[in-house]
């Protein structure tokens, strides 16, 4: 079952803050977070493994809420260099990959 | 280290022809993927391959096959193209198979007429 992301899409002016949404019908072992950039592959962020954890390196950082079967990805300060889709990948089994959420961020 | 390596990077088919899409880590990694991209979509797993002589359905197998050659080296099929698979197919590897971060090639872009 895919996860569900939202938003879909988001603008942003250099400064802003996100915070990008993932959620699960079923019950999760773990929850991956990627960013891809146009004609990129995709590149990982931040793998979150236990409800209650949460991570971040530089400004971008995640939480897991296992009860909810939820995790949420926060981008704080945004850059320009932060543009991208975002996908979240939820372990039920296999990773299966939300649809993305397309981040843009303006000068 | 190259990472992982995919190739051919662009193809164009006719609807009925065949080709295999290669792909080899070096990262000494036992769990290899294959995944397709399309517009909206997201990322779909068709095939993985959990250790060295293991392979698996994912969620959108139909149409491939796929072989898992040796450590390195994970190989997806398409015996009779079709334009459906039109698309752009990643090739992944990780560690193990669960709860690890995972290392995309840069992809294949497959176009089927």
């Amino acid at each position: 079952q895919q996860p569900v992301q939202s938003p879909q899409a988001v603008i942003l002016r250099e400064g802003e803050d996100a915070v990008i949404n993932c959620s699960s019908s079923k019950a999760l072992y773990s929850v991956h977070w990627y960013r891809q950039k146009h004609g990129e592959a995709p590149i990982f962020l931040m793998i979150l493994l236990k409800g209650g954890e949460q991570k971040g390196h530089d400004k971008i950082s995640a939480s897991f809420n296992e009860k909810k079967q939820q995790s949420s990805l926060y981008l704080t300060a945004s850059q320009l260099s932060y543009s991208g889709t975002y996908f979240c990948g939820t372990e039920t089994g296999n990773l299966i990959f939300g649809k993305g959420t397309k981040l843009s961020v303006k000068p | 280290n190259a990472g992982v390596t995919q190739t051919p990077k662009f193809q164009v088919l006719k609807t009925g022809q065949s080709m295999t899409l290669q792909c080899a880590q070096d990262m000494n990694h036992n769990s290899m993927y294959w995944y397709r991209q399309d517009p909206g979509m997201g990322l779909r797993l068709i095939y993985y391959s959990a250790s060295e002589g293991t392979t698996d359905k994912g969620e959108v197998p139909n149409g491939y096959n796929v072989s898992r050659l040796n450590k390195r080296e994970f190989s997806l099929r398409l015996e009779s193209a079709a334009p459906s698979q039109t698309s752009v197919y990643f090739c992944a590897s990780s560690e193990v198979p669960r709860k690890n971060e995972q290392f995309f090639g840069p992809g294949t872009r497959l176009t089927v007429l």
